[in-house]
């Protein structure tokens, strides 16, 4: 049982490129999550997916886009790249909206 | 809007003494209120919840949260600090009646010194 699992962990982008991270947990959890953690800022929430088929923005939504491909995955795909998405990106998932959230590793993007 | 705040950034405790981080929230309903712990290099881990029912919740690791509804907050405590506490906690509200986003704190750290 690995739980959240997160692809790539590092990834070095140069500004106008563009990449999608990976999500999948295998905890057959309904709800999924993807959140940025800046120093000082705390975690925001990017999107979240609270049931498979639904997507929704959450506090920080603009220059990102996000598919649920199925129950298990929750992808996240910057389109071009920028120096301000430099970030520590982490996605999580929870069995119900109420329910604790699990967390993955995390992936670490620097934009040059 | 639903909104957390972690009044401080950074706690200092000694090893054996009580520790108190804080945590007060606003929702327009009822909340469902978290503390999670992050530990350098890794995702956060959940450690208590409140849903309903009794004030005072136990987590893992010795932790405990009490609910006060009239000061709407929601302090991590725990009586005995290990060194091994040393961490970033955070705290998170959900409305119970709202959309289903969980919105984070900004963090406290915390450090035991021996």
């Amino acid at each position: 049982n690995a739980g959240v699992t997160q692809t790539p962990k590092f990834q070095v982008l140069k500004t106008g490129q563009s990449m999608t991270l990976q999500c999948a947990q295998d905890m057959n959890h309904n709800s999924m999550y993807w959140y940025r953690q800046d120093p000082g800022m705390g975690l925001r929430l990017i999107y979240y997916s609270a049931s498979e088929g639904t997507t929704d923005k959450g506090e920080v939504p603009n220059g990102y886009n996000v598919s649920r491909l199925n129950k298990r995955e929750f992808s996240l795909r910057l389109e071009s790249a920028a120096p301000s998405q430099t970030s520590v990106y982490f996605c999580a998932s929870s069995e119900a909206p109420a329910y604790e959230q699990y967390f993955g590793p995390g992936t670490r993007l620097t934009v040059t | 809007a639903q909104s957390v705040a972690q009044p401080e950034d950074q706690v200092n405790v000694a090893e054996g003494n009580p520790l108190t981080v804080k945590c007060t929230y606003s929702v327009s309903g009822n909340p469902y209120l978290f503390w999670y712990v992050q530990y350098p290099n890794r995702g956060l881990q959940f450690l208590l919840k409140y849903i309903t029912g009794d004030n005072l919740v136990k987590g893992s690791y010795g932790f405990e949260a009490e609910f006060n509804k009239s000061q709407t907050s929601f302090h991590l405590k725990k009586p005995s600090a290990l060194v091994s506490d040393s961490a970033l906690y955070f705290c998170a509200v959900r409305d119970k009646g709202g959309a289903s986003k969980i919105i984070f704190g900004s963090g406290t750290r915390l450090s035991i010194r021996p």
